[in-house]
């Protein structure tokens, strides 16, 4: 079946850092890929997508591009702001056609000022 | 724009007691999803409806039934709530345009089962 495989946090930078949030998938053809964002009390939110293999998606200063070849879907940001707190989660699309959605277990990410 | 609206936005039961979660949708979306969410664990799909008259189950259905009431509506049941149904309940629509249509959620419903 589908997978995604996250990071695991939680995570705390100072602001102005580099970030890296790791996230890997398993899955029978092309699915798509996403990053949604959770703040406190408020439900998940797209970040960004990628749809097929070399993509990029990006958003509020994050990216993340699709590879194949290492089944990997990372997102970074270059300087991250203390706004950026929030819980992180990759997801996969049914590579089926339909819009269900796979999750990965979330990443906490506290930023410092 | 409301977007997706879930009521109530907290709710603690006993045992055995029975209550339904309800969704709905200013969107004109197609399809809609039941999601909970645990530490650890993501989001699991619970059932997830294509569009209006159809349900099917997600990933951990058991425990649950949902009703597709309308294009707009998305209800989940708890017929015997247990304690192992303590979680928060993300509802969640799409658009209909395929698998790259992204999930629009509501703010969740935080669900305590003693």
């Amino acid at each position: 079946g589908n997978s995604v495989t996250q990071m695991e946090g939680p995570v705390t930078l100072s602001e102005e850092a580099f970030l890296t949030i790791n996230c890997t998938y398993t899955a029978t053809g092309y699915p798509s890929l996403f990053w949604y964002v959770q703040y406190p009390g408020e439900g998940l939110q797209l970040l960004l997508k990628a749809t097929k293999a070399d993509d990029k998606g990006s958003n509020k200063g994050f990216e993340a591009t699709y590879r194949k070849e290492t089944t990997s879907f990372h997102l970074e940001k270059g300087s991250v702001q203390v706004s950026d707190s929030a819980v992180y989660f990759c997801a996969l699309s049914d590579p089926g056609g339909n819009e269900k959605l796979t999750f990965g277990t979330g990443t906490r990410l506290t930023i410092i000022p | 724009n409301a977007g997706v609206t879930q009521t109530p936005k907290f709710q603690v039961l006993k045992t055995g007691q029975s209550m339904t979660l309800q969704c709905a949708q200013d969107m004109n979306h197609n399809s809609m999803y039941w999601y909970r969410q645990d530490p650890g664990m993501g989001l699991r799909l619970i059932y997830y409806s294509a569009s209006e008259g159809t349900t099917d189950k997600g990933e951990v259905p058991n425990g649950y039934n949902v009703s597709r009431l309308n294009k707009r509506e998305f209800s989940l049941r708890l017929e015997s709530a247990a304690p192992s149904q303590t979680s928060v309940y993300f509802c969640a629509s799409s658009g209909g345009q395929g698998a790259g249509s992204p999930l629009h959620f509501g703010n969740g419903t935080r669900l305590t089962v003693t």
